[in-house]
């Protein structure tokens, strides 16, 4: 079956302007993660949501950055104004309620 | 505030080798994962525990609660075992991980 999907696979953007990522999670599944890699550096936690409850923005690290999940399903996170060191590999991740995670091929995003 | 150490930060082995990666967290766990992520970004789940030891091929994964520390073992070695593996903990009854900085682990033919 089909795994993970995310779109664009790269992206290159001024800064300042606004970028939208997607993520198609797996079917079914009730959990969807969304984390951030920079270049040289760890994965860090950007936002979580499981089923119809309220997402963990926890890890969103200004409010230049949202994300919605539609019907339970797609996900877009939102870049507004972006900067230089907004560039990153943006993984998402879904899983069936807490079990294991399946990550997606990541958006490289550079902000010139 | 949960922190996740890794060790070694890099390592390198002939093949056939006998590999260990091991991973320590400061918080109880609700589940520790071990994550392999191949050179072009891809990110494979190995394995989820919250105790004992599981087991997949010739990958093992242990786990000590009370001594807050897992361990990542590779048999055998292979060269295409070559990749960054990360260990992330999910503590105090959320599972939102904390990741570590990743082993790099570099295997010769």
């Amino acid at each position: 079956g089909a795994g993970v999907s995310q779109s664009p696979s790269n992206k290159v953007t001024e800064k300042g302007k606004d970028v939208e990522l997607r993520c198609d999670p797996i079917s079914g599944h009730t959990a969807l993660y969304w984390y951030r890699q920079s270049l040289g550096q760890g994965l860090e936690f950007l936002i979580y949501f499981q089923g119809n409850s309220a997402p963990d923005k926890s890890g969103l690290p200004s409010d230049r950055f949202s994300a919605e999940r539609t019907g339970g399903s797609v996900s877009t996170l939102t870049i507004q104004r972006t900067q230089q060191e907004d560039s990153a590999v943006y993984l998402c991740a879904s899983s069936l309620y807490t079990d294991t995670q399946y990550f997606g091929p990541g958006t490289r995003l550079t902000v010139l | 505030k949960n922190e996740v150490e890794q060790s070694p930060q890099n390592l390198t082995a002939q093949e056939g080798e006998f590999i260990t990666i091991n991973c320590s967290y400061s918080v109880g766990i609700s589940a520790l994962h071990w994550l392999q992520q191949h050179p072009g970004g891809g990110i494979v789940s190995l394995f989820m525990l919250s105790s004992g030891k599981k087991k997949h091929g010739r990958l093992i994964a242990t786990i000590n609660i009370q001594e807050k520390h897992s361990s990542l073992h590779i048999t055998a070695s292979h060269p295409r075992d070559s990749a960054v593996y990360i260990c992330a903990d999910a503590s105090g009854g959320s599972y939102i991980p904390t990741f570590g900085r990743g082993t790099s682990l570099i295997v010769h033919p």
